[in-house]
């Protein structure tokens, strides 16, 4: 089945700093990759997503690019703040059925 | 405002015994999932249902099973609790199974079997 990998696992910045969280996949049929924020005992969150046919999409300080033909993906926070602290998960789906996710980055913005 | 509750929290097992996580979810989704979050394997699937039916089961063992008595509801059971059985079971919806879109997620239930 797909598999999903981030770098870096963890990440320490001081605000303000911007970050880059890469992820890739192995199964070239995923057409839909969301990405999801996690902060400590909370739900996951939507933040931003990609389909296969797009090479970047832009939501406020978050940018997102993707790579069909090196299966590649990275997430690009800028500006950060504090409130950014939070595991960030990657994820590919070929349909909605069955999103297969990454094992996270741990992000850390220190005041 | 959650749109999707689950219940309980946090709950606590003996080894052997049998828990039912409750998922309700507000969302008018007809897509509903399972995945457990743990230290050994971060977010992974469990299973998915779309009307009320079971469209996907990635979990290999019969111990745990899902169960939807209504369309916004999708309830797991897990008997013959085990040690390894502890993680956080996540719930989540989405409009509709098969096309693409975020899914939305409850809040866990973090289950301890000793």
């Amino acid at each position: 089945g797909e598999q999903v990998e981030q770098l870096p696992s963890s990440l320490i910045v001081q605000e303000g700093a911007s970050v880059l969280i890469n992820c890739s996949y192995t199964d070239s049929a995923s057409v839909y990759f969301p990405w999801y924020k996690q902060e400590p005992g909370k739900r996951l969150q939507f933040i931003i997503d990609i389909r296969s046919n797009m090479e970047r999409k832009q939501n406020q300080r978050l940018t997102l690019l993707f790579d069909k033909k090196t299966k590649h993906l990275s997430l690009h926070i800028t500006a950060t703040q504090p409130g950014d602290s939070a595991i960030y998960f990657c994820s590919a789906s070929i349909n909605n059925n069955r999103i297969f996710f990454g094992d996270g980055t741990q992000l850390v913005v220190k005041p | 405002d959650p749109k999707i509750i689950q219940k309980p929290k946090y709950l606590v097992a003996v080894t052997g015994s049998e828990k039912i996580l409750i998922c309700e979810q507000y969302l008018g989704h007809n897509a509903m999932y399972w995945y457990r979050q743990s230290a050994k394997k971060p977010l992974e699937f469990m299973f998915s249902y779309s009307y009320q039916k079971l469209m996907d089961n990635q979990t290999a063992s019969s111990r745990f099973q899902p169960q939807s008595s209504k369309k916004n509801h999708l309830d797991l059971q897990i008997t013959a609790l085990k040690p390894d059985d502890s993680a956080t079971y996540f719930c989540a919806s989405s409009q509709e199974r098969g096309g693409t879109g975020q899914l939305y997620f409850g809040e866990g239930s973090k289950l301890t079997v000793l």
